[in-house]
């Protein structure tokens, strides 16, 4: 029972590059989160997925997007990379809706 | 006025210290609350739930006071192992609080 896994565990981009952080639960957890952490900002929520085939913008959506593969698989994708992107990326999942979440080892991405 | 605010802190104690942290909320409504700890460089993880009672694990207690909207995380007899960053969390908003920063010095 791994949790919550993600890859990369760390990235570097040129700026305009594109790339996509994967993540994945074996919880059988119907939501799944992507946060971003930056030092002194907290953890803020860009997209999360209540169960498979819904997504919903989070506090900090634009330059990203997300696809719910399936219930285990949630992406992100950065489509045009830009130095403000540079972060820490987590991945959550919880069983349901606002309720605790686990967390991935991170993804450290760094936009040059 | 951030939906969800903490002392950053850094609190540097010494072992067998009691120290507490406040984090404040904005939305009236919330429901669910968390603390959790994040080591240096790590994901965080879930410390406890905070119930509207209280709640007691070990040397850590929650507490929720919903007139004055905080959450608090008192810790007893503080040991090495607790230095972290505490977070916490309002769940139905999906909002954390930027940490507060604990230190335990021998």
């Amino acid at each position: 029972n791994a949790g919550v896994t993600q890859t990369p565990k760390f990235q570097v981009l040129k700026t305009g590059q594109s790339m996509t952080l994967q993540c994945a639960q074996d919880m059988n957890h119907n939501s799944m989160y992507w946060y971003r952490q930056d030092p002194g900002m907290g953890l803020r929520l860009i997209y999360y997925s209540a169960s498979e085939g819904t997504t919903d913008k989070g506090e900090v959506p634009n330059g990203y997007n997300v696809s719910r593969l399936n219930k285990r698989e949630f992406s992100l994708r950065l489509e045009s990379a830009a130095p403000s992107q540079t972060s820490v990326y987590f991945c959550a999942s919880s069983l349901l809706d606002y309720e605790l979440q686990y967390f991935g080892p991170g993804t450290r991405l760094t936009v040059l | 006025r951030k939906e969800v605010e903490q002392d950053p802190g850094p609190f540097n104690v010494p072992e067998g210290a009691t120290v507490a942290f406040n984090c404040t909320y904005s939305n009236s409504a919330s429901q669910s609350f968390f603390w959790y700890r994040q080591d240096c460089r790590k994901e965080p993880k879930l410390l406890m739930s905070v119930y509207s009672s209280g709640n007691e694990d070990g040397r850590f207690t929650a507490q929720l006071n919903r007139a004055s909207q905080y959450i608090s995380l008192l810790i007893r007899d503080s040991k090495l192992s607790d230095s972290a960053t505490y977070l916490c969390v309002v769940s139905n908003d999906m909002r954390f609080g930027a940490g507060t920063r604990l230190t335990v010095k021998p």
